[in-house]
């Protein structure tokens, strides 16, 4: 069975700096997917950045990027010129890329961003 | 193109009531999913649907709780003599149909069940 791993239940950082939040995932599938989501306090899951196992690329929108190393199944996030509204609780997913395509969800790290 | 529905927002019931969660997914999307947020926690797989079947019911509880998603209208969750511990935010998602795009589920707000 597939799990995802996230040991940071709690993240600060400054705002205008940078910050990583951690994710591990086991699996015997070789094609899957890997989600990062924001839930801020209204509780609505915002995607942020997907990643498809088969691409060696890291994915980038903006100022949110991925570290995708495929062979350690590390899935990290990093958030650069962090802002007060990037405060929020970030779920790393995983999804097989055949069968039920059901998600897998890290227990999540809530993020602070200080002033 | 509206996104994935879902009422009531909030539910409150009173142990031994009856809860029912409603889900319309994204126009196109025949693939339901069930998931349940409780508090402090992250989101866990309940239940998989597609129009008129269960596929993948492993993540729900075996008792009390059910789930469908007729030909016509919405998906149901149907959570019978609630408890308190069923207090949570249940989401829904919807993963479209079409073969080569299924690779991202949508999700709707959520529902806050209350039990008191």
């Amino acid at each position: 069975a597939q799990t995802v791993t996230q040991s940071q239940p709690e993240m600060s950082v400054q705002e205008a700096e940078t910050v990583t939040l951690s994710c591990t995932y086991d699996t015997s599938e070789s094609d899957y997917y890997l989600f990062w989501y924001k839930q801020p306090p209204s509780r609505q899951m915002i995607l942020v950045i997907r990643q498809e196992a088969y691409k060696q690329q890291n994915a980038t929108e903006n100022r949110f990027s991925v570290n995708f190393q495929k062979a350690a199944k590390s899935f990290s996030l990093k958030i650069s010129d962090s802002q007060l509204g990037d405060a929020a609780m970030y779920f790393c997913a995983y999804m097989g890329a055949s069968g039920t395509y059901k998600y897998i969800f890290g227990t999540g790290t809530r993020l602070k961003v200080l002033a | 193109n509206a996104g994935v529905m879902q009422n009531p927002r909030h539910l409150v019931r009173r142990r031994g009531q009856e809860a029912r969660l409603r889900c319309s997914p994204m126009k196109g999307h025949s693939h339901v999913y069930w998931y349940r947020q409780l508090p402090e926690e992250g989101l866990k797989f309940m239940v998989y649907l597609q129009k008129e079947n269960i596929i993948d019911e492993s993540g729900m509880p075996k008792e009390r709780f059910s789930a469908e998603f007729p030909k016509e209208g919405p998906s149901i969750l149907r959570i019978q003599q609630v408890v308190r511990g069923d207090s949570a935010a249940y989401f829904c998602a919807s993963l479209s149909s079409r073969q080569g795009v299924k690779d991202t589920q949508y999700f709707g707000p959520g529902t806050r069940l209350t039990v008191l």
